[in-house]
């Protein structure tokens, strides 16, 4: 079956600081992969998708993801965190298979930004 | 452009009562409809999905139930609610043939 691994529950990072979010799947072909953010008490906000092509992604807020195969990743990272970005992150991996596209979610990754 | 409409935002429940959220889809048509919970700590769980009016496919055997009966609009019931059905709900669409799932603002359901 496939899954979806965040394998960090919660992240502290300095304002300022790089951030790097882990999302590895398991999946025989190639994915379609997304990152959502969420704000407390929020829905959530699609910050960018690979679906082919560069593997490298750019998105919203100045994240971007990269896409490796080999590993089976889709990492989030952002050079320089701001306050803002305080918020749960998700990973998710749509099954190709269906015209409905359902979707399997990581757990998510708090992120917390201190001063 | 497409906006997804959740209510109520909030809602605080007896056990054994009813429930009904609604979700509603505008600026576009024939949408996938999607409820999803998620609970206190943890990731996003598929309910119930929806590809067209009046076809509801369930992936989780509870005592939930969903509907659809417009285009753009997909409703979450329950005839009696568990305090296992507290949680943050949330209705998402795609367009048809597309995979990216947009995000309603969620219902938060307490039930006591």
């Amino acid at each position: 079956a496939q899954s979806v691994t965040q394998p960090d529950i919660h992240i502290t990072v300095s304002e300022g600081a790089s951030l790097e979010l882990r999302c590895n799947y398991s999946y025989g072909a190639t994915p379609y992969l997304f990152w959502y953010v969420q704000s407390p008490g929020q829905g959530l906000q699609l910050l960018l998708k690979y679906f082919s092509g560069d593997t490298l992604v750019q998105g919203i807020k100045g994240f971007e993801a990269e896409f490796k195969r080999s590993q089976s990743s889709f990492n989030l990272r952002k050079p320089s965190v701001h306050w803002s970005d305080a918020a749960e992150y998700f990973c998710a991996v749509d099954e190709t298979t269906d015209s409905w596209g359902k979707f399997q979610f990581g757990a998510g990754t708090q992120v917390v930004v201190t001063p | 452009s497409q906006t997804i409409h959740q209510w109520p935002a909030t809602l605080v429940q007896p056990v054994g009562s009813p429930l009904s959220l609604e979700c509603t889809v505008e600026g576009t048509s024939n949408p996938n409809l999607y409820w999803y919970r998620q609970a206190a700590g943890r990731g996003l769980q598929l309910l119930f999905y929806s590809v067209g009016i009046g076809q509801i496919s369930s992936e989780v055997p509870q005592n939930l139930s969903a509907s659809r009966p417009q285009d753009r609009q997909f409703i979450l019931s329950s005839k009696k609610l568990l305090l296992s059905d507290s949680g943050f709900y949330l209705c998402a669409w795609s367009r048809d043939g597309q995979e990216t799932q947009y995000f309603g603002p969620g219902t938060r359901l307490l039930v006591l």
